[in-house]
């Protein structure tokens, strides 16, 4: 079964500062990769999505991400942290049609001033 | 489109207690998943729906978890004899089809769960 580990807990970064969030995944084929976002008080929401193509993938909000097969990873990036983005964050992977999304424990984005 | 809605979104009851949630997903969605969220934890994968039918339900938690969507529609989620672990946000979430074909999951606020 397709399981997704996020490595760091808790991420503290300077406003302005660039960010990347580790996300691991293992399963055997190409994954359906995702990231989520989670403020408080409000719902998930769908930061972008890969399934194929290219391995470089633009969402909302200014953040990217890259999936590499080799290293079973789909990192999240982002040039330059806003306040707003204080968030938890979350990687999921799906194993293709007919799945459900399986969720990592999440990272907490903190930004400080 | 008015988005998921998850009714109620709070919820405390006692011990021992059966509990009833009720999940409106986006009108035309065919898929409806149920999740489960504990404190600094992801989100759980519960089970899903295909219309009216439950399509995967090995990873509800235990026998005194039930989902139905009786009509393709809403959905309701049942705990049976409630216990203080079964305490979390629930998460309902709905798609045009599955994320496999490229859907996207739109969430719902969730029910928050207390069990005194």
């Amino acid at each position: 079964a397709q399981s997704v580990t996020q490595p760091d807990i808790h991420i503290t970064v300077s406003e302005g500062a660039s960010l990347e969030l580790r996300c691991n995944y293992s399963y055997g084929a190409t994954p359906y990769l995702f990231w989520y976002v989670q403020s408080p008080g409000q719902g998930l929401q769908l930061l972008l999505k890969y399934f194929s193509g290219d391995t470089l993938v633009q969402g909302i909000k200014g953040f990217e991400a890259e999936f590499k097969r080799s290293q079973s990873s789909f990192n999240l990036r982002k040039p330059s942290v806003h306040w707003s983005d204080a968030a938890e964050y979350f990687c999921a992977v799906a194993a293709g049609a007919g799945t459900a999304l399986i969720f990592g424990k999440g990272t907490t984005l903190s930004v400080s001033s | 489109d008015t988005g998921v809605s998850q009714n109620p979104r709070h919820k405390i009851t006692k011990r021992g207690q059966n509990v009833t949630f009720r999940c409106d997903p986006i009108s035309e969605h065919n898929r409806l998943y149920w999740y489960r969220q504990t404190l600094g934890q992801g989100p759980e994968f519960l089970t899903y729906f295909q219309n009216e039918a439950q399509l995967e339900k090995s990873r509800l938690l235990s026998d005194r978890f039930s989902a139905e969507r009786p009509k393709g529609s809403f959905s309701t989620l049942e705990i049976q004899r409630t216990e203080q672990g079964d305490s979390a946000m629930y998460l309902c979430a709905s798609s045009r089809e599955g994320v496999g074909a490229g859907e996207k999951l739109f969430f719902g606020s969730g029910t928050q769960l207390s069990v005194l």
